[in-house]
């Protein structure tokens, strides 16, 4: 099984910061990798596939990159709805696995 | 647009079975993979496993020996049975449209998501 490790798993940071999440894999996945957002009570949501495609309606300030076992999320100008808590996901193989999440906080 | 809607008892007893349903609506359940993800209370996300509309599935081996997924396509409807439940299985539980989109499957449907407590 293929594991996923985020960091930091917590993030503190203000309006309009630039901010990067790491993702890495346990084993070369390719670009097979997704990111979700998820706000409190809500279902997560696609944000990025493929790495570094970006999910129709998502806004441009958001960027993935990488592939095999190493993978970025990047906002650049952090807006106050960005605050949430985000998870990559890879599709290389079943079972499909998550990282254990990062939560974006405001400062 | 694609919807789903998970259904199902909120309180499920140890030792018991717990079923829930996922209703798709807004398109045909034909030709996707349906998943099931699971989320315990302030952590992250498991996936349980997934089932084609021809029947066949996939199962997350942390689980394989208590799950069993089916579909039901004249009703547009998926379900989930875990048995022999404990507290750890306390959970949202998610269901939610594995689609490929070219080379890469993405969960891009989900539904809102039903809690469910494991408690005598």
């Amino acid at each position: 099984d293929i594991q996923m490790t985020q960091s930091p798993s917590s993030l503190s940071a203000s309006v309009r910061d630039r901010v990067t999440i790491t993702c890495r894999a346990s084993q070369s996945i390719s670009s097979h990798l997704n990111w979700y957002q998820q706000k409190p009570g809500k279902a997560p949501k696609l944000l990025i596939y493929d790495a570094s495609s970006l999910h129709s309606g998502v806004p441009s300030r958001f960027s993935g990159s990488g592939s095999g076992t190493h993978f970025t999320l990047t906002i650049s100008s952090l807006q106050p709805e960005d605050f949430a808590t985000y998870y990559c996901q890879q599709s290389y193989s079943t079972p499909r696995s998550f990282g254990q999440g990062t939560k974006l906080e405001i400062k | 647009q694609v919807q789903l809607q998970e259904s199902g008892p909120g309180l499920v007893k140890p030792s018991e079975t717990l079923s829930l349903i996922c209703s798709v609506s807004g398109g045909s359940i034909s030709n996707d993979y349906w998943s099931w993800i699971r989320q315990p209370a302030g952590k992250g996300l498991e996936w349980i496993g997934r089932i084609y509309t021809s029947g066949s599935t996939n199962y997350n081996p942390s689980l394989k020996s208590r799950v069993t997924m089916s579909v039901d396509t004249s009703k547009n409807q998926f379900s989930l049975k875990l048995s022999s439940v404990t507290a750890a299985d306390t959970a949202v539980y998610y269901c939610a449209r594995e689609v490929l989109w070219l080379v890469q499957f993405v969960f891009d449907v989900w539904g809102q998501g039903t809690m469910v407590s494991v408690s005598s």
